[in-house]
């Protein structure tokens, strides 16, 4: 099975921190994404990656960094903190054989972030 | 713009059939997903629809129609554990997937 991890499930920082999440896959996926997810909204993209090293822009990345130097490996990096990025964040990762939006994706458990 | 249209939540009995509909208004099309969302779990992905039509699998079926820019997903048999949030996501001509808000269904004893 594949196995997707996150750092934490919950975590609270305060406005200004600078805030690291770390995701984790085991199976050896090329693509690697992190979305957040809000109520009444659907998934929105911040970041993805499809290979090391490399990144692109999702739909809404301002206010966020991210990192991948191993392959299994892709960090999402809050710089300064705002209560507006109180969200619950998904990180997720899919083979990228054909495509990053054809491929099945696979979900770590979520962080649940709160900014005061 | 491209939008993603869910009913947001849906009510249904035990043991009886709930029918989830998508519509879609994207630039291109190249596949449909449902997946499923359990309450503070990640999304798992359920369905993948390309072609026109029925796919079934198990209790959970889908179908698609692309003419009409509509799929849905249907649910048999119901049980309680099929109590989560079910999401649709269509991948347009650029190969990016955009996701609707998603349906929380709610299964009644």
């Amino acid at each position: 099975d594949v196995k997707v991890t996150q750092s934490s499930r919950y975590l609270v920082k305060r406005t200004g921190e600078k805030v690291f999440l770390e995701c984790v896959q085991d199976m050896d996926h090329e693509n690697m994404f992190w979305y957040r997810q809000d109520p009444g909204l659907g998934l929105r993209l911040i970041y993805f990656s499809y290979d090391v090293k490399m990144k692109e822009k999702g739909d809404i990345p301002e206010g966020y960094s991210v990192s991948r130097e191993k392959k299994e490996r892709f960090s999402l990096i809050l710089e300064s903190a705002s209560t507006n990025q109180t969200s619950m964040y998904l990180c997720a990762s899919s083979r990228g054989t054909s495509g990053r939006g054809t491929d099945t994706q696979y979900f770590g458990p979520g962080t649940r972030l709160t900014v005061l | 713009g491209q939008n993603i249209d869910q009913p947001t939540e849906m009510t249904a009995t035990e043991g009886a059939i709930v029918q989830i509909n998508c519509t879609y208004q994207t630039s291109g099309f190249n596949g449909l997903f449902w997946y499923q969302q359990h309450a503070g779990e990640a999304p798992t992905f359920l369905s993948y629809n390309v072609l026109d039509g029925l796919e079934e699998k198990g209790r959970f079926s889908s179908f698609l129609s692309r003419s009409k820019g509509y799929s849905y997903l249907l649910l048999k048999e119901l049980q309680m554990k099929d109590s989560a949030s079910y999401l649709c996501a269509v991948t347009d001509s650029n190969y990016q997937l955009i996701w609707g808000a998603g349906t929380k269904l709610i299964i009644k004893p």
